[in-house]
């Protein structure tokens, strides 16, 4: 079964400084896709970024970049020079690619709340 | 940007009724999700749904819960007879489709947030 592993449940930065959010995933399957959303204080969830398990390049967005690294199963998300308008819940999501299947789901990890104080 | 669409925002109903939450998803997406997140924890997957039938259910997903896409545009979720720990927000989700999965994103409407007294 797929899980995601979000350690850090609540950071606190001040504004202008760099944060990195953790994600460990367990998957059996050998092509998946992870994803980050971000979950502001109004609620809505908003798609940041996808990765896939063949594809290993890091990749800067932006003040958004992500560490995929498929040996220690981990895809760490950084914003760089935090911005208070940064502050939200962000979540790491798991989508297995099964061949003959049409689902696709998401599996969230708990998430980690990030405040970006001024 | 085209966008998932939620009604209502908000639904209060008392335990024991039922209740049905709307979902417009984006116009030329195939692939929908009905998520729930009980507050303060993590997303949680309910069912989804292609070519007009269930692909997928949960098992939080019970006889009580249902889903359908009554016309072309419209895709609902329904809970027959609404319990306490029914209480969460409800997510709906679309994403594209194409013959061959490539990691499409969902995109999700604002949430209904359900409070059963």
């Amino acid at each position: 079964a797929q899980k995601v592993t979000q350690a850090q449940t609540e950071i606190s930065v001040v504004e202008k400084e760099d944060v990195t959010l953790d994600c460990v995933y367990e998957t059996r399957d050998t092509t998946y896709y992870l994803f980050w959303y971000k979950q502001p204080p109004s609620g809505e969830l908003v798609f940041l970024i996808r990765r896939n398990s063949f594809d290993e390049q890091n990749e800067i967005s932006g003040r958004y970049s992500w560490n995929f690294q498929k040996s220690t199963s981990s895809f760490n998300f950084t914003i760089t020079a935090s911005q208070v308008v940064d502050s939200a819940v962000y979540f790491c999501a798991l989508s297995e690619a099964r061949s003959g299947g049409s689902n696709y789901k998401l599996t969230f990890g708990k998430g980690t709340l990030l405040t970006v104080n001024p | 940007e085209p966008e998932v669409t939620q009604t209502p925002s908000h639904q209060v109903t008392q335990m024991g009724q039922e209740v049905i939450l709307r979902c417009v998803p984006i116009s030329n997406h195939l692939y929908f999700y009905w998520y729930r997140q009980i507050l303060g924890q993590k997303v949680e997957f309910l069912v989804s749904f292609y070519n007009n039938e269930i692909s997928e259910k949960s098992e939080i997903f019970d006889d009580q819960f249902s889903v359908e896409r009554p016309d072309g545009s419209n895709f609902t979720l329904k809970i027959r007879s609404t319990k306490l720990e029914d209480s969460a927000m409800y997510f709906c989700a679309s994403r594209t489709g194409t013959s061959t999965y490539r990691g499409q994103p969902q995109h999700f409407g604002d949430g209904t947030r359900l409070s059963i007294l």
